[in-house]
């Protein structure tokens, strides 16, 4: 069974730049897994941020990127906030219309 | 304003059943996939299912596959979760959410399962 992998943690200084990364187990992410992005702080339901690899979704900032570097799909955020600590999710379709998400990424700003 | 509102969970005992609900408004809910996704306490998010536009097709992850159902009622504007057979391990916050060309453009705030004896 294919895993989806994230770092299990990040840390970015304020008005930093950080690279999250959305990878697998077995083979390489690439734009035909339509990768995701998610943003939930806690006790929050998620918020998306990117979709079909790089589409921001309505009212995100255009400091929040996607993108494929190598083998993996990337979520890059350039002049980090301290509002951006949040746990990140990816999700990559698999195709036969099942999506799996990635274990999270969580992003401290200090 | 866009709204998906969740309702049915709750405590139930293990091999019980429970149905959730999800009330859509604020946009064409019928020219939507809709999604169940679930977060286990402490845990990250896991997609459970999906139903196509007109119900024609849904997809289950492996571990609920033969025990949830979902649905959908175009006309009522509403999603539909029939979860039998739980498990403890179903204990989680269900989240229900739109799907267009790869993004989950919508998301509810969610409805908690507790699967405890």
């Amino acid at each position: 069974q294919t895993v989806v992998t994230q770092e299990p943690s990040f840390s970015v200084s304020p008005g930093g730049t950080v690279t999250l990364t959305c990878g697998l187990s077995s083979g390489s992410v690439s734009t035909t897994y339509y990768p995701s992005w998610h943003q939930q702080t806690p006790g929050q339901a998620p918020r998306t941020l990117i979709y079909n690899t790089k589409t921001r979704s309505s009212g995100v900032p255009d400091r929040f990127s996607g993108s494929i570097l190598g083998n993996k799909a990337a979520l890059t955020i350039t002049g980090a906030q301290a509002d951006d600590e949040s746990d990140y999710y990816c999700a990559l379709f698999m195709g036969s219309g099942i999506w799996v998400f990635g274990g999270g990424t969580k992003l401290t700003v200090l | 304003e866009v709204q998906l509102v969740e309702s049915g969970g709750g405590l139930v005992q293990p091999g019980g059943s429970l149905r959730l609900s999800c009330a859509a408004s604020g946009f064409t809910f019928s020219t939507y996939w809709m999604t169940w996704v679930r977060q286990a306490p402490g845990k990250g998010l896991e997609w459970v299912a999906n139903i196509k536009r007109d119900g024609s097709e849904k997809y289950y992850v492996d571990s609920v596959r033969g025990r949830f159902t979902i649905s959908r009622d175009n006309a009522k504007n509403s999603l539909y979760l029939q979860m039998n057979s739980l498990r403890a391990e179903d204990t989680a916050v269900y989240y229900c959410a739109s799907q267009s060309s790869g993004d989950f453009a919508y998301w509810g705030q969610g409805t908690l399962v507790t699967v405890s004896s």
